[in-house]
């Protein structure tokens, strides 16, 4: 099993529409987690960190579901600018002097004008 | 700004040869990491290094060694480069009071023959 696992996709979806990510991760001992987002041939860059009682960013919403080890993006209002792969990211519970993280492999999201 | 910079954005090398990636940044971050990017796989550490001189193995590093002889530069060797280490490589750090943002740079498309 994966230690981070995400829908693939691609998720094709008309501008404006209102589309939703979700991740699972395996290490319940996991403390942190984030959304990272890449662009075509490009790095990834982070998105947003995603907090226990839910976040919100303009557009962007992550939640965070620790009983059933469960993350989620919600974009509302897509743009064709929000084309790109979206990576579910979880700290690895090593401790230590630096800070570990576990990918998923990412969710392609298309947005179609 | 934060700025990761690596020395080739390609590169083609024969079986057997060793080959040198470098990563060079400039915001004075202790951590730093090699990660190799394969489709299906998504993004797997390979090493990082959270001071000069010292280095960790992450989760793939057979076939990989790393040096980091100054704060800002961190690089990856293939002492002899195989077919099954054609991938994107990414290098990333981290600041050690950083909420765990990784900044990467650019990455390199290596291509072994």
């Amino acid at each position: 099993r994966k230690e981070v696992e995400q829908d693939p996709g691609p998720f094709n979806v008309p501008e404006g529409a209102t589309v939703a990510f979700n991740c699972t991760y395996s290490n319940s001992a996991s403390q942190s987690f984030f959304w990272y987002r890449q662009d075509c041939r490009k790095e990834p860059k982070l998105l947003m960190s995603v907090y226990s009682s839910g976040n919100e960013d303009g557009r962007f919403t992550a939640q965070l579901n620790r009983a059933s080890q469960y993350i989620s993006l919600l974009i509302r209002d897509s743009k064709l600018s929000d084309s790109a792969t979206y990576l579910c990211v979880v700290t690895a519970p090593e401790g230590g002097a630096t800070n570990k993280l576990i990918f998923g492999t990412g969710t392609l999201l298309a947005v179609q004008p | 700004d934060v700025k990761v910079t690596q020395s080739s954005r390609y590169l083609v090398k024969r079986t057997g040869e060793k080959v040198f990636l470098e990563c060079v940044q400039d915001m004075d971050h202790e951590n730093m990491f090699w990660y190799r990017q394969d489709p299906g796989l998504g993004l797997r550490l390979i090493y990082f290094s959270y001071d000069v001189k010292m280095k960790e193995k992450g989760d793939i590093p057979e076939g990989y060694s790393v040096s980091r002889e100054k704060k800002e530069r961190f690089s990856l060797i293939l002492e002899s480069a195989s077919t099954n280490q054609t991938s994107m490589y990414l290098c990333a750090t981290e600041g050690r009071e950083a909420s765990y943002e990784q900044y990467f740079g650019p990455g390199t498309r290596l291509t072994v023959t």
